[in-house]
């Protein structure tokens, strides 16, 4: 399987901030790659897809980029409501689908 | 709109059957491949497998042996039955798409059940 390594794992910061999460891929996933935010008690939501496209209805100060092995989620000026968990997932060789440990986003 | 409801027993004894339910509401039930992700408490996202319209199944290796996931295309609705569970499948569990097709497949989950909470607990 396809092993996904986030970092950090945690992180505090301030309204305005930029902040930025990293994924590192164990092999080349091309861009197959997509990113969730976890809202706690609530079922991830889709953010970015195919590691760079923002679904629909998300707001533009989240973005993503990367291919090959190392991918980034950037979040451009942090609002309070971006509290949440955010996880990458893979899909390369489609099967299995494989997520990132989690990066826990809160207000410094 | 896709929505997705899900239910089922939420307390289970050790080496029971685990059993869920989960019915689609809006769009192509044909359109998409149909998923479980499970999420133990405080812990990350672990894929379960999905299944299509036809009963074409893939599972995560990892839990293969204990489980199976089959559909209703006329109810519109998908199940998952894990078997001999243990403390260690205490989760929530979640249905998702987790692939569409438009043309051509694409690959996320982008509809989402609400969850389930299931304890295993003697």
């Amino acid at each position: 399987d396809i092993q996904m390594t986030q970092s950090p794992s945690s992180l505090s910061a301030s309204v305005g901030d930029r902040v930025t999460i990293t994924c590192q891929a164990s092999q080349d996933i091309s861009n197959y790659l997509n990113w969730y935010q976890q809202k706690p008690g609530k079922a991830p939501k889709l953010l970015i897809y195919d590691a760079s496209n923002l679904e629909t209805g998300v707001p533009s100060r989240f973005s993503g980029s990367g291919s090959g092995t190392h991918f980034t989620f950037t979040i451009s000026s942090l609002q309070p409501e971006d509290i949440a968990t955010y996880y990458c997932q893979q899909y390369d060789n489609v099967v299995p689908y494989t997520f990132g440990q989690g990066t826990k986003l809160d207000i410094k | 709109q896709v929505q997705l409801q899900q239910w089922g027993a939420g307390l289970l004894k050790p080496s029971e059957t685990l059993s869920l339910t989960c019915a689609v509401y809006g769009g192509s039930f044909s359109a998409y491949y149909w998923g479980w992700i499970r999420q133990p408490p405080g812990k990350g996202l672990e894929w379960i497998g999905e299944v299509n319209h036809s009963g074409s199944t893939n599972y995560n290796p990892s839990l293969k042996s204990r489980v199976t996931i089959s559909v209703d295309t006329s109810k519109s609705q998908f199940f998952l039955k894990l078997s001999s569970v243990t403390a260690a499948d205490t989760a929530v569990y979640y249905c998702a798409s987790s692939r569409g097709y438009s043309g051509t497949w694409y690959y996320r989950f982008d509809h989402w059940g609400q969850g389930s909470l299931v304890t295993v607990s003697a």
